[in-house]
């Protein structure tokens, strides 16, 4: 049972324009989200997060919204650039479960020069 | 950058072999957590740890054991290796007071059963 779902495999872009990269979740007592970036022979490394009393969140060139009522968060990236080029995981958690994360499959992103 | 480092970074080991991995990390957090990645499974909890000698199974626990005798190593153990084990292995610490925060990983350990 797949909790957290990131259903694009892949994303490619042009260098410049907005990357936008999704992710539905089941469970309602996910409570707060986070997106992860992860380069190749490195381990992940968080990106944003978003608590379940917000609806958006911005940092920089990276924003995340959450729409509680559809279970879906997504992370635009504006502008996009050639380093943002790596794969994104979404992860989800809640109150009183000890600060486990539970991922989705990832997406790849590929930011075009 | 939260201080953590894995011992191996790589290892290849046969079928049936004891294989240990270990998590150090620098700054006493008290959760640590160990992770596999496989492709089209993002990643998925194996263990974790709330304390020295405090631990608790995740979601794929099943031929792995883990123990933590200090506050800064957790150490990952399969029994008995197998192929399908064969995985990129991260850990983690949580480094927010409360149960639910941001975790930050270490540069993974890609294990390798023949």
């Amino acid at each position: 049972d797949q909790q957290v779902k990131q259903n694009s495999p892949s994303l490619s872009v042009q260098e410049g324009r907005i990357s936008i990269l999704n992710c539905d979740y089941t469970n309602s007592m996910f409570d707060y989200f986070l997106w992860y970036k992860k380069y190749p022979a490195e381990g992940p490394t968080f990106l944003i997060s978003i608590s379940s009393i917000k609806d958006k969140n911005e940092d920089g060139r990276f924003t995340v919204f959450l729409n509680k009522s559809a279970k879906h968060l997504s992370l635009h990236i504006v502008p996009s650039q050639p380093g943002d080029s790596a794969v994104y995981f979404c992860a989800a958690s809640y109150s009183g479960n000890t600060g486990k994360l539970i991922f989705g499959q990832g997406t790849t992103l590929q930011v075009k020069p | 950058d939260a201080g953590i480092t894995q011992s191996p970074r790589h290892k290849v080991t046969e079928t049936g072999t004891p294989v240990t991995l270990r998590c150090h990390q620098t700054e006493n957090h008290r959760y640590m957590y160990w992770y596999r990645q496989d492709p089209g499974h993002g990643l998925r909890l194996i263990h974790y740890s709330y304390g020295v000698k405090d631990t608790d199974k995740g979601e794929v626990s099943d031929g792995y054991s883990v123990s933590r005798s200090k506050t800064e190593d957790f150490l990952l153990t399969l029994e008995s290796a197998t192929s399908s084990q064969t995985s990129v292995y991260f850990c983690a610490i949580s480094v927010m007071q409360s149960r639910v925060g941001e975790q930050y990983f270490g540069p993974g350990t890609r294990l390798t059963v023949t």
